[in-house]
């Protein structure tokens, strides 16, 4: 089983919908990133996460520590939001090692 | 601040030659993280790196494959006698934190392996 586990896989949506990515881990981690990598490859990332909640124009992320369990919605959701989201922690043991879920194909429909 | 690095973006080997990666941290970062992106797959870790340490080198290959990151000069990650498998997409992210204080990551655009 991986540390981190996204679901779902894939995900296809109107515009306009509210989307929401989930990220379940199964270690003890130091913080969390939200990354988005579009199909010319380039990744970028959109949160990083501790605790509590963050929000940037119409991306929102939240973490809950206790139930090892972050979520990223994407309100009002357009078909440039279409891109892979990938769930990253920093693993707490050790050398602060950087373990990735396999990602979120996400794509928007005009 | 330019970003983070890469280079070559594009990088085509035969088989059994050497292919060498670079990647130039954002300024001021002393961390360096090395992915590894199959087609269609995920993003692997292969190895994080301080200036002139490596700290976990636990996904990297045992054999044929190297990274380094001095004390000047860009982090490099080395593939020896590259098979048609190393073909892949190399990324470089670097972030300015320690361990407790991670900080954000910022990716460079990726050096694409072909291995004829």
């Amino acid at each position: 089983k991986n540390e981190v586990e996204q679901s779902p896989q894939n995900l296809t949506a109107q515009e306009g919908e509210f989307i929401t990515i989930n990220c379940s881990y199964s270690v003890g981690i130091s913080a969390l990133h939200w990354l988005q990598q579009h199909p010319g490859g380039g990744i970028v990332s959109l949160f990083m996460l501790s605790s509590g909640k963050k929000k940037h124009g119409r991306l929102i992320a939240t973490i809950n520590i206790q139930e090892k369990h972050s979520s990223l919605h994407i309100t009002a959701s357009h078909p440039r939001d279409s891109a892979v989201y990938i769930c990253a922690v920093h693993i707490i043991q050790g050398a602060q090692k950087l373990v990735f879920g396999q990602g979120t194909r996400l794509t928007i429909n005009p | 601040n330019a970003g983070v690095m890469q280079n070559p973006r594009h990088l085509v080997r035969r088989r059994g030659q050497e292919a060498r990666l670079r990647c130039s941290p954002m300024k001021g970062h002393s961390h360096v993280y090395w992915y590894r992106q199959l087609p269609e797959e995920g993003l692997k870790f292969m190895v994080y790196l301080q200036k002139e340490n490596i700290i976990d080198e636990s996904g990297m290959p045992k054999e044929r494959f190297s990274a380094e990151f001095p004390k000047e000069g860009p982090s490099i990650l080395r593939i020896q006698q590259v098979v048609r498998g190393d073909s892949a997409a190399y990324f470089c992210a670097s972030f300015s934190g320690g361990v407790s204080n991670t900080g954000e990551l910022f990716f460079g655009e990726g050096s694409r392996l072909t291995v004829l």
